[in-house]
């Protein structure tokens, strides 16, 4: 049973246009979550994350939205430039003090950005 | 600082046929992690070392992978013996002490292991 689902495995967006990257949760014991670019023949890099406690976090021109009650999230990138051409992961973690920090991924979402 | 490292970076292996993955953390970090990638799908967890003690290997596949943390710094990952199944990139991460915040966990470049 996926309990992180990117339900768009691909996407393609205009250079300098937004790019909008969804995921979606199902376990409410989530309350860490991170995004992960990831290049061909790479490990994963991490990008942004965010804690159940807030609805928003930016970095630069990387956004991540949290949407609790609807177990939703998504990443915002403004604007988008052909260098952020990868595979996103979506991941969560648990509640901290369950011992574990281990992280739940998504299936991925390649974006390509068009010049 | 160097990164998580892992060694090979590439593998073919026939079935029945063991194999040992290596992965160096970055100093320092006391969590360590192996996930495995199959076939373009998500990437799944395997389990979680906190330094040298397992502290969650629920990800495990079955009894034909073993992992171990010798000293709390570098891991291997052993495969023996190996099935076509187990084909896939396994990926190593660390990351710092939790405590009471989170910190992101780094990846390696990962070990594309093929079994034929």
């Amino acid at each position: 049973d996926q309990q992180v689902k990117q339900n768009s495995p691909s996407l393609s967006v205009q250079e300098g246009r937004i790019s909008i990257l969804n995921c979606d949760y199902t376990n409410s014991m989530f309350d860490y979550f991170l995004w992960y670019k990831k290049y061909p023949a790479e490990g994963p890099t991490f990008l942004i994350s965010i804690s159940s406690i807030k609805d928003k976090n930016e970095d630069g021109r990387f956004t991540v939205f949290l949407n609790k009650s609807a177990k939703h999230l998504s990443l915002h990138i403004v604007p988008s430039q052909p260098g952020d051409s990868a595979v996103y992961f979506c991941a969560a973690s648990p509640r901290r003090g369950t011992g574990t920090y281990k992280y739940i991924f998504g299936t991925g979402t390649r974006l390509k950005v068009l010049a | 600082e160097a990164g998580v490292t892992q060694f090979p970076s590439h593998s073919v292996i026939e079935k029945g046929q063991t194999v040992t993955l290596r992965c160096d953390p970055i100093s320092g970090h006391d969590n360590l992690y192996w996930y495995r990638r199959v076939m373009g799908k998500e990437i799944k967890f395997l389990l979680h070392f906190v330094k040298e003690s397992k502290q969650d290997e629920s990800g495990m596949p079955n009894n034909r992978f073993l992992a171990e943390r010798t000293g709390g710094t570098y891991s291997t990952l052993k495969v023996q013996p190996a099935e076509l199944e187990d084909s896939g990139v396994y990926f190593c991460a660390s990351s710092q002490g939790g405590g009471r915040t989170y910190t992101e966990a780094f990846f390696g470049q990962g070990t594309r292991l093929t079994v034929v």
